[in-house]
């Protein structure tokens, strides 16, 4: 079965430079959610899109932005990286935006801040 | 407020021991979702079950059990027989569903299983 797909895998990037991370949903869900994990940290939500609308907003830094296009992939922008955006990023998408559907995880993309 | 407790930071066990991983949780909605994740040292996130507050049958799949009691808000995770494969942090979830709006997932702290040969 399709997965998520998160691309790239793996991003090294400086400081102060911006990284985009990309998210593609299973086919035929509406719904996308980005969450960022640090090290030995739990999953901290940060935005997501339904119907390519932003749903919901969580700890999600201004220097973040995102969307979700018209093919239902996502995008994550984040410019001004510092040390401490250095974390586990994840996608998820679900069907529909009622509590009871799953949220399957992508991946994860490994963002290195040096 | 909504807030999810994982007591239990790292747990080790000997291979084909039973296993219980904790989780209470606290909300003010009536109607919730509680889920756990395997989260292997490969970092991705595996989906294992999904509950809803309305459903308090515990339920049993392969070696892995749950039980759901509304009355103490937990939603423990038990492991019958450990395999060395099970060695992963588990996280319990809460999914809110206030007004229909599309609630995130509220992650515990994670507990670090180690299941030793």
């Amino acid at each position: 079965a399709a997965g998520v797909i998160q691309s790239p895998r793996h991003l090294i990037k400086e400081k102060r430079e911006t990284a985009t991370l990309k998210c593609y949903p299973i086919p035929r869900h509406d719904t996308v959610y980005w969450y960022q994990q640090g090290p030995g940290q739990d999953p901290q939500f940060l935005i997501s899109f339904y119907e390519k609308m932003q749903s919901d907003k969580g700890s999600i830094p201004d220097r973040f932005s995102a969307q979700q296009f018209s093919d239902y992939h996502s995008e994550l922008n984040m410019s001004s990286l510092e040390l401490g955006d250095s974390a586990l990023y994840f996608c998820a998408s679900s069907f529909g935006v009622a509590g009871g559907y799953e949220q399957y995880f992508g991946p994860g993309t490994r963002l290195t801040v040096t | 407020a909504q807030k999810v407790t994982q007591a239990q930071t790292e747990i080790s066990v000997v291979e084909k021991e039973d296993v219980t991983l904790d989780c209470v949780y606290e909300t003010r909605d009536t109607t919730y979702y509680l889920f756990w994740y395997k989260q292997p040292p490969s970092g991705e996130l595996v989906f294992l079950i999904r509950r809803n507050s309305f459903d308090e049958q515990n339920e049993i799949s392969g070696r892995y059990s749950w039980n759901f009691q509304k009355s103490t808000s937990s939603f423990n995770f038990t492991i019958t027989a450990s395999q060395v494969v099970d060695s992963a942090v588990y996280f319990c979830a809460l999914r809110p569903n206030y007004g229909g709006s599309q609630g995130n997932l509220i992650f515990g702290k994670g507990t670090k299983l180690s299941v030793k040969p």
